[in-house]
Order: C-alpha cells, then sequence, then structure tokens
C-alpha cells in the first residue's frame, strides 16, 4: 500500500492564481481530512469527508473547496490564492466513523503564495 | 468545545535527560480519545500513540511513556534517557466521540535534544 499520497510537494503561487491539491489513499478509507500547518503551528482542519460525494466545513474553511467523487481522492482547490494560505497542506484518512482510529497522514505540500 | 493545550512551546535538554511533554485537554464528551504524534524535522507526521476516555492505565513503550490523568484533563509523554533522535515537534490531539474522527491539535511543543 502507497498509504496517503500527495502533489505536488512543493509550489510557488502568485497572488490570485488557483490550483488543485491532490490527496489520494489507497486503503479504502471512507474518512478523509485536510489539515493546514503554519510555521509553529499546530493543524487546523480546513475540510473533512466521510465519504465519496458528503463534505464539511472544518475549523478554517474560507478560501477552499474540496470535492470527493471517489472514495480515493480527496483534492483540495485554492480559487484566488493570498499570502495568507502560505502553509504546509497534510491530507490524511481514516478507516472508521469513530475517534479511536488513527488517522494516516500525507507527506504534505509546502504552498507559497508571493 | 474541544481544546488541547500544550504550554510548552520549546524545551532543550543534554542527550541521557529524561523529559516530560505535557498537555492538558478539553471536553464536554464523556467518551473522547487522545493522541500524540510526532514531526521530525523531515516534515512527516508520525503516529505515537492513541488511548481512549475510558483507559487510564498507563502506558510504555521502550523510552516512551504516556501517564493519561482524568482528574487533572492531562496525557503528559515521558521520553527517558532522551536521544538526539527524539529532536522534533510533538504533537498532541484530541477527538471526541460526537465530532467523528476529526482530531483537534495542540500548538505543539519543539524538542532539541543536544549531544
Amino acid at each position: 500500500n502507497a498509504g496517503v499520497t500527495q502533489t505536488p510537494k512543493f509550489r510557488i503561487l502568485k497572488i490570485g492564481q488557483s490550483m488543485t491539491l491532490q490527496c489520494a489513499q489507497d486503503m479504502n478509507h471512507n474518512y478523509m481530512y485536510w489539515y493546514r500547518q503554519d510555521p509553529g503551528m499546530g493543524l487546523k482542519l480546513i475540510y473533512y469527508s466521510v465519504g465519496a460525494g458528503i463534505t464539511d466545513k472544518g475549523e478554517v474553511p474560507n478560501g477552499y473547496n474540496v470535492s470527493r467523487s471517489t472514495t480515493e481522492d480527496f483534492p483540495l482547490r485554492l480559487e484566488l490564492a493570498a499570502p495568507s494560505q502560505t502553509s504546509v497542506y497534510f491530507c490524511a484518512s481514516n478507516g472508521g466513523d469513530a475517534g479511536n482510529n488513527e488517522q494516516f497522514f500525507g507527506p504534505g505540500t509546502r504552498l507559497t503564495v508571493l | 468545545a474541544q481544546k488541547v493545550t500544550q504550554a510548552q512551546t520549546e524545551i532543550s535538554v543534554v542527550e541521557k535527560e529524561d523529559v516530560t511533554l505535557d498537555c492538558v485537554y478539553e471536553t464536554r464528551d464523556t467518551t473522547y480519545y487522545l493522541f500524540w504524534y510526532k514531526q521530525p524535522p523531515s516534515g512527516e507526521l508520525v503516529f505515537l500513540i492513541r488511548r481512549n476516555s475510558f483507559d487510564e492505565q498507563n502506558e510504555i513503550s521502550g523510552r516512551y511513556s504516556w501517564n493519561f490523568q482524568k482528574s487533572t484533563s492531562s496525557f503528559n509523554f515521558t521520553i527517558t534517557a532522551s536521544q538526539v533522535v527524539d529532536s522534533a515537534v510533538y504533537f498532541c490531539a484530541l477527538s471526541e466521540e460526537t465530532s467523528g474522527s476529526r482530531l483537534t491539535f495542540g500548538e505543539g511543543t519543539q524538542l532539541t535534544v543536544n549531544p
């Protein structure tokens, strides 16, 4: 199993540009998450999904959109990049609907908006 | 609302010292889950432990041990005989049963172990 994969690893955007961060998992997990980690800070939840076709906002959803058309993929879309979105983005997944399950994290995407 | 506080922003120790990382949490749920993750300089997140609210037994895994005390809402992490490879940021996280598997993270503690 590849686990949770994210592309790209690094990206530099100009203000106002848009991009999609890709996330895929091959563990047949229903639950998937997007977090952002600002420098020197903990992770904050952006969006999550409990299954294909179902998404919901987390703590910091403004400026982002998601979709979940398949169990495997959970892309994160930035429409109008702003410097405040400079961060490291982590995608995660887990298989259960109880908090007892460990979340598996991808390697992260480091995004800089200039 | 759930909250996790890691009051120690940075800790610096000399190799072979013991070190304890503090974690205090807030929740209204009676069923919840606590986690510790390690983030080495390479940036990935490494799962260390999960504990549910009904299991207050302390746990030891090699040089790592965890002390869970519901009375003080704390879930502290101790590294015995620290090593340089333990240098990392350590995150404590909480998940409430009513919020599914969503994690709330603390701000993290940067541990530096000097030779």
